[in-house]
C-alpha cells in the first residue's frame, strides 16, 4: 500500500515559468517531508525538506508548501531552468528519530528552453 | 570525491546465483540504508543500519542479508537470486534523522 503518491508521472514547463509538482500522502503520522531530484543513472539528490510544524519552506528558487489538513505538499520551482529537468521524488518520514523514508513514484519534469 | 559509492554499477547474473553489492560512504554518517527501485520506479526501503543496530524491513525475503564491517560500509548479499530481484539497488547514508545521501545505484539483471 503506497503511502506517498505522486499522481502526475510527467510535467513539461517552459523555461522561466513556474513548475509545480504535487504529492499526496495517507499516513497522518508523517511529520517530515522531503523532495529529491534524480538525474538518469544517478542516485536521488536531496533538494529541500519541510517539517510538519511549518507550512512553507523556501530555498532559493525552490519552495515547498505543506497542507496538513489535505495531506498534500507541493514543490514550486521559480523560475524553471533547463537544468531542472529531472525526476522529482517526494518522500515522507514518520517521527524525528525515524530512519525509513517512504517515497512516491516520481514526476519527470521537462523544462523546455 | 564520491560521497556514497556503490560497486558494481551493473550486475548481470543467472537465476540461483549468490551475489554481493558493496557500499561505502566517506561522509562520516552513522546510519546507512539499502533501497530497491523496481520496474515501476517505486523506491522502497529494505534495511537501515545505525551504530550496529540493524533494522530489518519485514517484507524483505531472508535471501537478502546486509553486512556492515564498520560504520562506513554496508554491503548487501543476495542468495539464490530470482527473476523478481531484478531492480536498481540504492545505498544511502545519513546522520541519524537527517536527509539521506544516495549512491548512484546498482542495476541488477537476472537472466
Amino acid at each position: 500500500d503506497q503511502q506517498v503518491k505522486q499522481n502526475s508521472p510527467s510535467l513539461s514547463v517552459q523555461e522561466g515559468r513556474i513548475s509545480i509538482l504535487n504529492c499526496d500522502y495517507t499516513n497522518s503520522m508523517f511529520d517530515y517531508f522531503l523532495w529529491y531530484k534524480k538525474y538518469p543513472a544517478e542516485g536521488p539528490t536531496f533538494l529541500i525538506s519541510i517539517s510538519s510544524i511549518k507550512d512553507k519552506n523556501e530555498d532559493g528558487r525552490f519552495t515547498v508548501f505543506l497542507n496538513k489538513s489535505a495531506k498534500h505538499l507541493s514543490l514550486h520551482i521559480v523560475p524553471s531552468q533547463p537544468g531542472d529537468s529531472a525526476v522529482y521524488f517526494c518522500a515522507a518520514r514518520e517521527g524525528t528519530g525515524a530512519n525509513n523514508l517512504f517515497f512516491g513514484t516520481g514526476t519527470r519534469l521537462t523544462v523546455i528552453p | 570525491d564520491t560521497a556514497v559509492s556503490q560497486t558494481p554499477k551493473y550486475l548481470v547474473t543467472q537465476m540461483g546465483n549468490d551475489k554481493s553489492i558493496k557500499c561505502e560512504q566517506n561522509l562520516g554518517h552513522d546510519t546507512m540504508y539499502w533501497y530497491k527501485q523496481d520496474s515501476k520506479k517505486f523506491l522502497k526501503i529494505m534495511f537501515s543500519y545505525n551504530n550496529k543496530e540493524l533494522i530489518i524491513n519485514e517484507t524483505v525475503p531472508n535471501r537478502f542479508s546486509p553486512k556492515s564491517p564498520d560504520k562506513a560500509h554496508l554491503n548487501l548479499h543476495i542468495n539464490s537470486l530470482e527473476l523478481g530481484d531484478s531492480a536498481v539497488y540504492f545505498c544511502a547514508s545519513s546522520r541519524y534523522g537527517q536527509p539521506q545521501h544516495f549512491g548512484d545505484g546498482t542495476r541488477l539483471s537476472i537472466l
